[in-house]
């Protein structure tokens, strides 16, 4: 089992440029989220997805959009890059409310 | 926002000994959790424990929930260099989704 990988591992955008962030499980795990992490914080909630054709917002959606594709795949796109974006993007999956998985992460850097 | 709170922010030890590092958070919750994250990694669930549950062990580490306090520790005993990480509280922030507070800088040297 893969668990929860991402792609790419590492970007560089210049601003106004668009992107978009894959992951995919393969945990059979209704739940899915994307967080980012900026230096000497915690995780924020970007997007998540409850359950297969379902999306919600998080604390930090602006900038974002979300597809779940499918059971396995939920894809993070960023329509147009802003410095503000430059982050490390975590993607996890969960079944209920216990123990997340956690994708490797994908560096992005947005000059 | 940010509902849990580590502290300290950074921790340094020696091998062998042990390393607590504790969590404040601000409303009721159903469980917390405890994860790790080595440099430049993913997170690693180390363990979750519930509202009613005031202590729980796994290997080396110890959790301590106080709901009365809205305040929970990880301690990890015997310290190794393999144990140097970022530690992360997280509580329910809403639908499954987590709330990470910003973390414990944990060095062990050996």
């Amino acid at each position: 089992n893969a668990g929860v990988t991402q792609t790419p591992k590492f970007q560089v955008l210049k601003t106004g440029q668009s992107m978009t962030l894959q992951c995919a499980q393969d945990m059979n795990h209704n739940s899915m989220y994307w967080y980012r992490q900026d230096p000497g914080m915690g995780l924020r909630l970007i997007y998540y997805s409850a359950s297969e054709g379902t999306t919600d917002k998080g604390e930090v959606p602006n900038g974002y959009n979300v597809s779940r594709l499918n059971k396995r795949e939920f894809s993070l796109r960023l329509e147009s890059a802003a410095p503000s974006q430059t982050s490390v993007y975590f993607c996890a999956s969960s079944e209920g409310a216990d123990t997340q998985y956690f994708g490797p992460g994908t560096r992005l850097t947005v000059l | 926002s940010q509902q849990g709170e580590e502290d300290p922010q950074a921790l340094s030890i020696q091998e062998g000994e042990n390393a607590t590092m504790n969590c404040s958070y601000k409303t009721s919750i159903n469980n917390l959790q405890w994860y790790r994250q080595n440099s430049g990694r993913g997170l690693v669930h180390l363990i979750l424990i519930r509202s009613n549950e005031r202590e729980k062990h796994s290997g080396r580490l110890r959790v301590t929930l106080d709901t009365s306090k809205k305040s929970s520790s990880l301690l990890i005993t015997a310290s190794r260099a393999a144990d140097t990480a970022s530690y992360f509280c997280a509580t329910e922030l809403f639908r499954y989704a987590l709330n990470f507070g910003k973390g414990t800088s944990l060095l062990v040297t050996p």
